[in-house]
């Protein structure tokens, strides 16, 4: 099992460009999140789909769309890039925080810079 | 609401123990530890539920108090592969999300 794998594991971007970052789970998980991490500030949450077919808005949603295309995929959209976007982000995935086995797993990250 | 962890960061010799704690300003119904390595994504350690259920890795033991909405994390006889920043999610009943505090880092030193 791959576990979940994030594409791609870095990238540079040019602000105003657009990108969309991909990740995939193969543990057959209800639930998947988008967080990024930046200095000091922990893991904050993008958006999140606790369900197939449904999202929601997390801590820090403007500037970012996602699309969970069936229960193994769940993607996440830069439309235009802004420097305060430079971050590394992380995809994770979970039956439910509050179901067995309860844990979240996350991908490896992808590394962001916008200029 | 972010959880606010203490300390932000700690330096030990190895042997040495440790304790992180995680406070919230909210009624909590869960309380989750991961640890993350420099360069690597977060691992789950263990959660504590409220009403006392608790589920981690053996090595490592932890307490939540419902009352003052705090949990703390014990590392004892330190080893340098506890190295790492140790962060806390916090769930709300019914919630299908954590909100992770800001870290701390813990350095073992030999």
């Amino acid at each position: 099992n791959a576990g979940v794998t994030q594409t791609p594991k870095f990238q540079v971007l040019k602000t105003g460009q657009s990108m969309t970052l991909q990740c995939a789970q193969d543990m057959n998980h209800n639930s998947m999140y988008w967080y990024r991490q930046d200095p000091g500030m922990g893991l904050r949450l993008i958006y999140y789909s606790a369900s197939e077919g449904t999202t929601d808005k997390g801590e820090v949603p403007n500037g970012y769309n996602v699309s969970r295309l069936n229960k193994r995929e769940f993607s996440l959209r830069l439309e235009s890039a802004a420097p305060s976007q430079t971050s590394v982000y992380f995809c994770a995935s979970s039956e439910a925080p509050h179901r067995p086995p309860y844990e979240q797993y996350f991908g490896p990250g992808t590394r962001l810079t916008v200029t | 609401q972010q959880p606010v962890q203490s300390p932000q960061a700690v330096i030990l010799r190895e042997g040495e123990d440790a304790v992180i704690n995680c406070s919230s300003s909210k009624a909590l119904y869960s309380v989750h530890w991961y640890r993350q390595k420099h360069g690597e994504a977060p691992v789950f350690l263990m959660i504590l539920l409220k009403g006392g259920e608790q589920k981690g890795h053996e090595k490592i033991s932890a307490s939540f108090n419902e009352k003052k909405q705090q949990s703390s994390l014990y590392l004892t006889a330190s080893q340098l592969s506890y190295s790492g920043t140790y962060f806390c999610g916090t769930g709300l009943e019914g919630a299908q999300k954590l909100v992770f505090g800001q870290g701390t880092r813990l350095t073992i030193n030999p």
